[in-house]
């Protein structure tokens, strides 16, 4: 069965710290698709990355990097220099050919200034 | 990305009665989900909405309580049945982009049921 652990509940950092999200996946399938979403405090879900289980380059996105490795099938989420506005809840989530989505509990961030 | 509207925003509704929620893609997509987000939870999908066809439900969820329905590719809807408070939840659309295969949410609809 698929799962997704986010282990961290709750994060608190200063702003301009970096600060890294964990995310850790079961699966038995070879082909599957790793997300990360933000949920701020508004409510709405908010897309950040989808990346395929077959590119395991670490993807960059101005403060936001990814790593994805299978080894130890980790697809950690890092912000550089957060900021306040990166306060939110953070989901991680899985999802193989049908596109149904398996969440993690998700990470609540809150970045103090 | 597409543009995903949902309706109502947020309602607050008696035992007993019924709500129906829209959701509403400005571009035609092939697959449409619904997900529950109970108060202070992570999200848990409801069901598959099939264009043409019956919805495809998860383990947990049927037709009666949670009827929904896809008349074409752009619109779904789901009716939550017979609320209790425990139906009190944020209710979520989500869409796949067909070129990307990106996911994406709606603003969803905040229910409270009294």
């Amino acid at each position: 069965a698929q799962k997704v652990t986010q282990a961290q509940t709750e994060i608190s950092v200063v702003e301009k710290e970096d600060v890294t999200l964990d995310c850790v996946y079961e699966t038995r399938d070879t082909t599957y698709y790793l997300f990360w979403y933000k949920q701020p405090p508004s409510g709405e879900l908010v897309f950040l990355i989808r990346r395929n289980s077959f590119d395991e380059q670490n993807e960059i996105s101005g403060r936001y990097s990814w790593n994805f490795q299978k080894s130890t099938s980790s697809f950690n989420f890092t912000i550089t220099a957060s900021q306040v506005v990166d306060s939110a809840v953070y989901f991680c989530a899985l999802s193989d050919y049908t596109d149904k989505l398996i969440f993690g509990t998700g990470t609540r961030l809150q970045v103090f200034p | 990305s597409a543009v995903i509207s949902q309706k109502p925003s947020r309602d607050i509704c008696q035992r007993g009665t019924s709500l129906t929620i829209q959701c509403q893609v400005d571009s035609q997509v092939t697959m449409m989900f619904w997900y529950r987000q109970q108060p202070g939870q992570s999200l848990t999908l409801i069901a598959t909405a099939n264009q043409g066809s019956e919805a495809t439900y998860e383990s947990g969820f049927v037709i009666d309580k949670f009827p929904i329905s896809r008349p074409n590719l752009t619109f779904s809807t789901l009716t939550v049945s017979n609320m209790s408070p425990e139906d009190s939840s944020i209710y979520l659309c989500s869409v796949v982009q067909g070129d990307s295969y990106e996911q994406y949410f709606g603003p969803g609809t905040r229910l409270t049921v009294t």
